[in-house]
């Protein structure tokens, strides 16, 4: 089956410019998840979907991200204005079932998109 | 809160060597814990998962892991190292009271040498 997939894969901005990256989640996934990986940190959450609702979104720094779930499917996360601190590379994973789903579940991430912001 | 620690953010072993990542873990409730591996410019790959049951969880590549709730430890080890085990190793555990996503460790990083 096709997996995670994320574009663009790179992208460089100026600081307080704006970017938007697109997910499109595997086939029948349920939930969607938008991680931050800053260089030599492990991924952090910043947004869990589950359809087009909003699961978890506590570490989205909601003054300059959002996130949106288009009909329940492919997803996209906008920066408005970027920051230095935002260089990282933004990793979307997406799961069969949903929140309180009973058994065990597995994420299956995208490649990333790098994001440098100058 | 739910966390891991990963003790160790580099480690370089030889090729054939026992390979043994350390991940130790805090929860107020029965966890569910991940490892995952990271190649250079790639997504996440998920190597095993422990939620209930067997202690002694066995993952894809010949990888395995071990849960010690005594010791609150889920340690990732091989017998023996592959140069195409050099990789970033995540240790991760998963987030209270929010379905399925995961609160990650900082990484380690594993050199495997000739």
């Amino acid at each position: 089956e096709a997996g995670v997939a994320q574009s663009p894969r790179y992208k460089i901005i100026e600081k307080r410019q704006s970017v938007a990256f697109w997910c499109n989640p595997i086939s029948g996934h349920a939930t969607l998840y938008w991680y931050q990986q800053i260089l030599g940190q492990g991924p952090k959450l910043l947004i869990q979907f589950q359809n087009n609702g909003v699961v978890d979104d506590s570490q989205l720094p909601k003054d300059r991200f959002s996130a949106e779930r288009l009909k329940g499917v492919d997803s996209t996360l906008k920066i408005q204005p970027a920051k230095l601190e935002d260089s990282a590379v933004y990793l979307c994973a997406s799961s069969l079932l949903g929140q309180g789903a009973a058994g065990t579940d597995t994420q299956y991430f995208g490649p990333g998109t790098r994001l440098t912001v100058l | 809160a739910q966390s891991v620690t990963q003790l160790g953010s580099h480690v370089s072993v030889s090729e054939g060597a026992l390979v043994l990542l350390r991940c130790n873990y805090s929860s107020s409730v029965p966890p569910y814990l991940f490892w995952y591996v990271q190649y250079p410019n790639q997504g996440l790959q998920l190597l095993l998962k422990y939620t209930t049951g067997a202690t002694l969880v066995k993952g894809i590549n010949g990888f395995e892991a071990e849960f010690k709730k005594s010791e609150t430890s889920f340690h990732l080890t091989k017998p023996s190292a592959h140069m195409s085990d050099a990789a970033e190793y995540f240790c991760a555990v998963r987030r209270p009271n929010s379905g399925y996503a995961l609160n990650f460790g900082k990484g380690t990083s594993l050199l495997v040498t000739p």
